[in-house]
């Protein structure tokens, strides 16, 4: 597609249940990355896909956060058991290292809108 | 101390006014750095990056960056009402995952 897309933009959830985020990257993009904006916060780093692999996962904030992407697309961010703290905007990143031939990692990063979850 | 400190403001400047946003940190690793720019509700989009240090110049936008002070900045002249979103720098080492660590980010006003 012509951005990344994120859904759903809005979740409304209960304490203790368990939620789905999904990111579709733009095509062609082989790194994928997610983030938490808390409220008044700057984004934190959560994982980082390139291709189906994740070899880095060091921001997970607990075991109840986990992702999963299929081949070079989409990417699926579960939260289980959901708590208050969890409330925050999952943002969506993806990116290409190279363009043509030139590197350019950090430059290519494209954020999704995000999906601002509510924990109640 | 938080790897990347930033001002959140809020600033609120008159249209026409040369904006100064800024960042230190304190990892010397950090090689790239970027200024991202957010609007309500939508994703932070890249409006500069610079590799090491120096100064680099967009327009109205000039980013510089001082590695012997781990100090960033961005200025923004003659501000427009457009301007008016929330300003991020971001910082990220060599290789690796590439992930970013990023600052509180500021909110910026210009008023017409």
């Amino acid at each position: 597609g012509a951005g990344v897309s994120q859904s759903p933009s809005n979740k409304v959830t209960e304490k203790g249940k368990d939620v789905e985020l999904r990111c579709d990257p733009i095509s062609g993009h082989t790194a994928l990355y997610w983030y938490r904006q808390r409220l008044g916060q700057g984004l934190e780093f959560l994982i980082y896909f390139q291709g189906n692999s994740a070899p880095d996962k060091s921001g997970l904030p607990s075991d109840r956060f986990s992702a999963e992407r299929t081949g070079e697309s989409v990417s699926t961010l579960t939260i289980q058991r959901t708590q208050q703290e969890d409330s925050a905007v999952y943002l969506c990143a993806s990116s290409s290292p190279y363009d043509r031939g030139h590197r350019v990692g950090l430059y290519g990063y494209t954020f999704g809108s995000g999906t601002r979850l509510t924990v109640v | 101390q938080k790897e990347v400190e930033q001002d959140p403001g809020p600033l609120s400047v008159p249209e026409g006014a040369i904006v100064s946003l800024n960042c230190t940190y304190s990892n010397s690793a950090f090689q790239y750095f970027m200024w991202y720019r957010q609007y309500s509700r939508k994703g932070p989009e890249l409006l500069m990056y610079t590799y090491s240090s120096g100064n680099k110049e967009d327009g109205r936008f000039t980013a510089q960056v001082d590695k012997s002070s781990k100090y960033i900045s961005l200025f923004i002249r003659d501000s427009q009402p457009s301007d008016s979103a929330t300003y991020l720098c971001a910082m990220s080492v060599w290789g690796g995952s590439e992930k970013l660590v990023f600052g509180k980010g500021t909110k910026l006003t210009v008023n017409p």
